[in-house]
């Protein structure tokens, strides 16, 4: 089964800063890959499907990128209502759809 | 549009079976392409698969949940159902009806608000 890794885990950074997350594939997927921010007690918000396609309404200060074993999730000015925890998760290798471990993002 | 809507019981005792519907709208429950699928996450961890059946009815489960899981779907209703068996503690999670929408090489996953289940003992 494919696994996912992201770095870091967590992270510390201030309004304004850009922020960049890597997820890394154990095998090629494709850009099979979506990214999500929660909240607490909130369900994950979808931002980009397909590596780099942002889902409507998100705000175009998020962008992702990469392809097959390697992908970046950037926010370029971190907003206060950005931080949150973030997941990847994997859709090339059916049928197991797995996630990413989670990075927290929060204020220094 | 597609919306999924979580229901069940918050609640259920150690040793019982957990059972969850997901309300589909939007799209059929035989609509090829959809994965509908189920994933839970406990509280203050990360989001694991259970698995998912698909339009012609096969199902996958995840290995580590195989031998507990039942995922089926009613045409008739247009639902989801999950069970679960012989709950435990470590069970406890919100549970979220999700369904990738996947054609090609591109896959748009949908979700729904989720559901808190609690095993109790």
């Amino acid at each position: 089964a494919i696994q996912l890794t992201q770095s870091p885990s967590s992270l510390s950074a201030s309004v304004g800063d850009r922020v960049t997350i890597t997820c890394r594939a154990s095998q090629g997927i494709s850009s099979a890959l979506a990214w999500y921010q929660q909240k607490p007690g909130k369900p994950p918000k979808l931002l980009i499907y397909d590596a780099s396609n942002l889902d409507s309404g998100v705000p175009s200060r998020f962008s992702g990128s990469g392809s097959e074993t390697e992908f970046t999730l950037t926010i370029s000015s971190l907003h206060p209502e950005d931080f949150a925890t973030y997941y990847c998760q994997q859709f090339n290798t059916y049928p197991l759809f797995t996630f990413g471990p989670g990075t927290k993002v929060d204020i220094k | 549009q597609v919306q999924l809507r979580e229901s069940g019981p918050g609640l259920v005792k150690s040793s019982q079976n957990l059972s969850l519907t997901c309300a589909v709208s939007g799209v059929s429950v035989s609509s090829v392409a959809h994965f509908w699928s189920w994933i839970r996450q406990p509280p203050g961890k990360g989001l694991e698969w259970i698995g998912y059946i698909y339009y012609s009815g096969g199902t996958f489960y995840n290995p580590s949940l195989k031998s507990r899981v039942t995922i089926s779907a009613d045409t008739s209703k247009n639902q989801i159902s999950l069970k679960l068996s012989s709950v435990t503690a470590a069970d406890t999670a919100v549970y979220y009806c999700v369904s990738p929408y996947c054609t090609g090489n591109s896959c748009y996953p949908y979700w729904g608000q989720g559901t808190l289940v609690t095993i109790s003992s």
